[in-house]
């Protein structure tokens, strides 16, 4: 079955640390991207890529980090710099052609504490 | 900046009842999309707009660009229970090679009883 993964579901981290969460997809997109909710709000962008070594920042990268070496998989680390991390972390990925159509990932809901 | 402003942000409509959710946005662009949401899930794709005049509609859901009005509707026809959910639009920050760049509205929180 092709779609996006991500992983862990929860995660649990002290502050001060940095964390890393995983997305990949097998749906042979070209573009994937990073989005984080807080609760009982709209998505924001954190990063995107288009491309693989290539990425943008979004509209709320400060504190956060990525890469992109492989077209299937785009990991996103939270760093100790970002203020607030606790949130609900989206992946998505689209092709880059046509529609531009996004398609999520079930998502991982980070709690620092 | 592109701003989307969606609403009403919160909806209790009666089973049966037609009603509309608006989705105004604040720069050019030919690109907007529809999602829902459930509760502690994530999000799935409902409608994909891509021109002016373009209309999509599955099920009791219907949706509509307008972009010389910056505007976009999601019409909902005999709502059922199973359509509460939380509903967001979004708006691609379109030009050039930035298409998928995306700017989500606030979500309207639908909510269908009998």
């Amino acid at each position: 079955d092709g779609g996006i993964t991500q992983s862990p579901k929860y995660l649990f981290r002290k502050e001060g640390q940095n964390v890393t969460l995983s997305c990949e997809q097998n749906l042979n997109h070209d573009a994937m991207y990073w989005y984080r909710q807080d609760p009982g709000q709209g998505l924001r962008l954190i990063y995107y890529s288009q491309i693989v070594n290539d990425f943008q920042k979004g509209d709320i990268a400060e504190g956060y980090s990525v890469s992109r070496e492989k077209k299937e998989s785009f990991p996103l680390t939270v760093t100790s710099a970002q203020k607030n991390p606790t949130a609900f972390y989206l992946c998505a990925s689209s092709q880059r052609a046509s529609s531009y159509e996004q398609y999520f990932g079930p998502g991982t809901r980070l709690t620092v504490t | 900046e592109l701003k989307v402003e969606q609403n009403p942000l919160f909806l209790s409509m009666q089973e049966g009842k037609n009603y509309t959710i608006y989705c105004n946005y604040s720069t050019t662009s030919d690109r907007l999309y529809w999602y829902r949401q459930d509760p502690g899930k994530s999000l799935e794709s409902l409608f994909v707009l891509l021109s002016n005049g373009a209309v999509k509609q599955e099920g009791r859901l219907m949706a509509s660009l307008d972009t010389k009005a910056r505007l976009s509707t999601l019409h909902i026809t005999a709502a059922v229970h199973d359509l509460s959910a939380t509903y967001f639009c979004a708006v691609d920050d379109a030009g050039g090679t930035s298409y998928g760049k995306l700017t989500f509205g606030q979500g309207t929180i639908l909510t269908v009883h009998p």
